[in-house]
């Protein structure tokens, strides 16, 4: 059964630092790894996705890899923003499920100016 | 816009007395599944459809019950809530084929059983 998880479980940083978030899975026969946000008591927006076939995937400032081999993923965030203020949220498929997702328990990102 | 949308948002209800969270999504997704997160726990998936008249147990199923009659709709029934029912809900869903498909959540319903 697929574990994952995520490293460090809160993260308090000023404005403008670059930030590694990092997940582990156990099953790496994955065959793509999705990156969440998650805001106090609200819903989850889906930041990225890499396909088993991908080494990277970017948007704007986030950048996500992954490295089934080792089983790891790590979410770079730069120039970090108050607004990135938020739970950062590592979801891999579940081990021969399709569309079932584990989830890390998650990064507590805290940007200050 | 593409989006899952769930009601109520919040419900604060007794113990016992049914109700259901409903679950709509418009980009013509046969997955579809429900999630419960909880301080300490995380997510955890409660049932999940793969397409119409098609549903499953996922991780934590006791106490509630689902139905696909529609591809659009998949609600969440808990026919006599407890309090250990108390949670954040969320609804998900995605094309079938996983390989390169997002899943999408909805906003979350917040559930409070006294």
């Amino acid at each position: 059964k697929q574990e994952v998880t995520q490293i460090p479980a809160a993260l308090s940083v000023p404005e403008g630092e670059n930030l590694v978030l990092n997940c582990s899975f156990t099953d790496s026969a994955i065959y793509n790894l999705q990156w969440f946000r998650q805001d106090p008591g609200k819903g989850l927006t889906s930041l990225l996705l890499i396909q088993s076939s991908q080494r990277e995937q970017t948007s704007g400032r986030l950048n996500a890899s992954l490295d089934k081999s080792s089983g790891r993923s790590t979410l770079y965030i730069a120039a970090s923003q108050p607004g990135d203020s938020a739970t950062y949220l590592c979801a891999a498929p579940d081990s021969g499920g399709y569309n079932k997702l584990i989830f890390g328990a998650g990064t507590r990102l805290a940007v200050h100016p | 816009e593409a989006q899952v949308t769930q009601n109520p948002r919040y419900l604060i209800t007794v113990t016992g007395k049914k109700l259901t969270v409903t679950c709509s999504q418009n980009m013509n997704h046969e997955y579809m599944s429900w999630y419960r997160q909880d301080p300490g726990l995380g997510l955890r998936q409660i049932y999940y459809s793969m397409n119409v008249e098609v549903t499953d147990k996922g991780d934590v199923p006791e106490g509630y019950k689902v139905s696909r009659k529609e591809k659009r709709n998949f609600p969440l029934i808990l026919e006599s809530p407890s309090p250990n029912q108390t949670s954040l809900y969320f609804c998900a869903s995605s094309f079938r084929t996983g390989d390169r498909s997002t899943q999408y959540f909805g906003p979350g319903t917040r559930l409070t059983v006294l």
